[in-house]
């Protein structure tokens, strides 16, 4: 079964220091990578997607991806109290030309002041 | 720009009662549509996506249907209300290829008494 892991958290963070939030998932047949920030009783809005190796810088935002050690990150730096949310991972997987995409749980982040 | 409508905003139903749940979507054509719920403090669940008029796909088994009548327009719907239905209903677009990133709208909050 194909599986999207992440730390539930609470991850406490000081203002200013950088936040770093991972995502492991199950199956080396994935192509493309989402990284969603919800903020309590709003809906998902889109961070940043990735789909090859390396990293992808977007402002204070850097999204980390490992095909090998099968894992993905995003690195805030700068943290703000308005980062202070849950971040979800989500995966796409491609298997024989079936496409599924798997959410992980989320993580909720705090910046504190 | 393309934008997505959801409604009600919340919704407080007694047990037994049907449900209905629009989403618009505007300024895209033939999109991808997709309904989700969120139970509280858990990631998301998909329960329907449809790739054109009347194309539904179901996801898990449950007391829930879809129907897309229009291109843009999709539709959540039951005809008896369970306690276990309440949650965070979302629907997103995406366009028509199944790894482009999902755009999420306002979402309706739904409570089962």
């Amino acid at each position: 079964q194909k599986e999207v892991e992440q730390n539930s958290g609470p991850l406490s963070v000081p203002e200013g220091a950088i936040a770093s939030l991972n995502c492991t998932y199950s199956d080396r047949v994935s192509q493309s990578f989402f990284w969603y920030r919800q903020y309590s009783g709003k809906s998902p809005e889109l961070i940043m997607s990735i789909y090859s190796n390396g990293d992808k810088e977007d402002g204070r935002f850097t999204a980390q991806l490992n095909k090998a050690s099968q894992y993905v990150s995003l690195l805030i730096r700068d943290s703000q109290p308005s980062d202070s949310a849950t971040y979800l991972c989500a995966v796409i997987y491609a298997d024989s030309g079936n496409y599924q995409l798997i959410w992980g749980a989320g993580t909720k982040l705090i910046i504190k002041p | 720009s393309q934008t997505i409508h959801q409604w009600p905003a919340t919704l407080v139903q007694p047990v037994g009662s049907p449900l209905s749940l629009e989403c618009t979507v505007e300024g895209t054509s033939n999109p991808n549509l997709y309904w989700y719920r969120q139970a509280a403090g858990r990631g998301l669940q998909l329960l329907f996506y449809s790739v054109g008029i009347g194309q539904i796909s179901s996801e898990v088994p449950q007391n829930l249907s879809a129907s897309r009548p229009q291109d843009r327009q999709f539709i959540l719907s039951s005809k008896k209300l369970l306690l276990s239905d309440s949650g965070f209903y979302l629907c997103a677009w995406s366009y028509g290829r199944v790894t482009d990133t999902q755009y999420f709208g306002p979402g309706t909050r739904l409570t089962v008494l």
